[in-house]
């Protein structure tokens, strides 16, 4: 297992479009994040999945965000009707369940630009 | 709510110690984390401390918490060139998600 991959690198998109990105975990890791990064700030968390169930959804996801993780394993975040503000970097992370005294450990990133 | 504090800029020089400094909100906050970010890439973790711990080192890193006061420092010794990257500092009450903070911009003059 390489890490937590994520799917594209980078998404150029039209104001308007949808978008579809995907994160897979490491594969032991039961507990997967989305957090959301723009410049010159630190990651916001969005949403979070422990195995299938989403346990808890920020106000930042508005109603044209949704995450699902069907199988438990990869997840994926669409944006509906993409507007400028959508532009940033998506992060997922994933972790092992309980209290995370190690952490979580991050893939790369998705750069959304919205033009 | 959970609020993270971090100065946004530091400067030093190669050789020499760098000192980020990290203030927290929320006193039920169990673990306490170092990233590190570098261009275009994810965080990376560094190190972390449990609340219960006053200091922590690991190599050149050396973590020091404030629980009464509720700072958090992250010293590198020995700062290299390297270096030069993000830093953000976060928090968890140990199964609510991390909250971060805005980074400080680390950067190390040859």
């Amino acid at each position: 297992d390489t890490g937590v991959s994520q799917d594209p690198r980078h998404k150029i998109t039209k104001r308007g479009q949808n978008v579809t990105f995907r994160c897979d975990p490491i594969s032991e890791h039961n507990r997967l994040y989305w957090y959301r990064q723009t410049l010159g700030q630190g990651p916001e968390f969005l949403t979070y999945f422990q195995n299938e169930a989403q346990l808890e959804k920020s106000r930042l996801l508005s109603d044209r965000f949704s995450a699902e993780r069907p199988k438990g394993s990869f997840s994926t975040l669409e944006i509906q009707r993409t507007e400028q503000g959508d532009s940033a970097m998506y992060l997922c992370a994933s972790s092992h369940p309980g209290p995370l005294a190690d952490g979580y450990t991050f893939g790369s990133g998705t750069r959304l630009t919205v033009v | 709510g959970e609020d993270v504090e971090q100065s946004l800029f530091l400067s030093v020089r190669e050789g020499d110690s760098s000192v980020i400094n990290c203030t927290y909100t929320d006193s039920s906050s169990t673990y306490l984390y170092w990233y590190k970010q570098e261009p275009g890439a994810g965080l990376q973790l560094l190190t972390y401390i449990f609340s219960n711990m006053d200091m922590k080192q690991d190599q050149r890193l050396t973590v020091l918490l404030n629980k009464k006061d509720k700072h958090l420092s992250l010293r590198i010794a020995d700062t290299q060139t390297g270096d030069s990257a993000i830093y953000f500092c976060a928090e968890s009450t140990g199964n609510t998600p991390l909250v971060f903070g805005k980074g400080t911009r680390l950067s190390v003059i040859a």
